[in-house]
């Protein structure tokens, strides 16, 4: 069956940097492109961006622009989302999403992101 | 990428049918047929109900519905149970890549 398993809650400091990992299993990696999508508290989901696992192709939502990079390791089908800079803004849970076209199909379980000196 | 636009609320009583609409404009909603619906419970992984307007995946009751008119929108939940009780959320690409809607608490009274 299809998964995508994240990796564990991370805390940081404000102007650091976070990285958060998506393992998929069940499917060729390769084949569907992975999306990053968060939900900060009591606020709704917010795209940042997807990449395609095959050619590592991305693109960023304007908001995140520069902030933002998406990677993969193919030999571990794991993707991955670094952001940097953060602020208590970026406090959110975080999901990767595998998707089919724009639809995503398939979502991680979150990772909880917390900002705070 | 402005976020569509949702009602933050709606309610229905069991067995009734509620719809959610979803507005945006001709460079999301209007432009093209990639309007997805999720619905998303608090602590769990969003779950996809509705894409491409109308289409419903594998397991999906045949009681949520989609539509589109212009640049809105909508989802339409029939014969309302209360496991339907959730926070829905709506999507569409757009140049640039994908938007989401504010998301819509629905109450099943």
């Amino acid at each position: 069956q299809v998964q995508l398993v994240q990796s564990g809650a991370e805390v940081r400091k404000p102007g650091a940097s976070v990285k958060v990992s998506c393992k998929a299993s069940g499917y060729t990696f390769t084949s569907y492109d992975i999306n990053w999508v968060r939900q900060a508290s009591g606020q709704g989901l917010e795209w940042m961006g997807w990449m395609n696992p095959n050619s590592g192709k991305t693109d960023y939502a304007q908001k995140f622009q520069g902030r933002v990079t998406n990677s993969r390791n193919v030999s571990i089908n794991t993707a991955y989302m670094e952001l940097s800079s953060l602020t208590s803004e970026d406090t959110a849970v975080y999901y990767c999403a595998r998707s089919v076209s724009t639809d995503l199909d398939y979502w991680g379980q979150g990772t909880l992101v917390t900002v705070s000196s | 990428q402005s976020a569509l636009t949702q009602p933050a609320s709606v309610s229905g009583s069991p067995g009734q049918s509620i719809t959610i609409s979803c507005t945006g404009t001709s460079s999301d909603i209007g432009g093209y047929d990639s309007v997805s619906w999720y619905q998303h419970h608090p602590g769990k992984a969003p779950k996809l109900f509705i894409y491409e307007v109308s289409n419903r995946p594998s397991g999906v009751s045949t009681r949520f519905s989609g539509s589109k008119s212009v640049n809105t929108a909508s989802l339409t939940i029939s014969g309302l149970r209360a496991e339907d009780e959730s926070e829905y959320y709506c999507s569409s690409y757009t140049r640039g890549g994908t938007v989401f809607g504010g998301g819509t608490k629905l109450t099943v009274l």
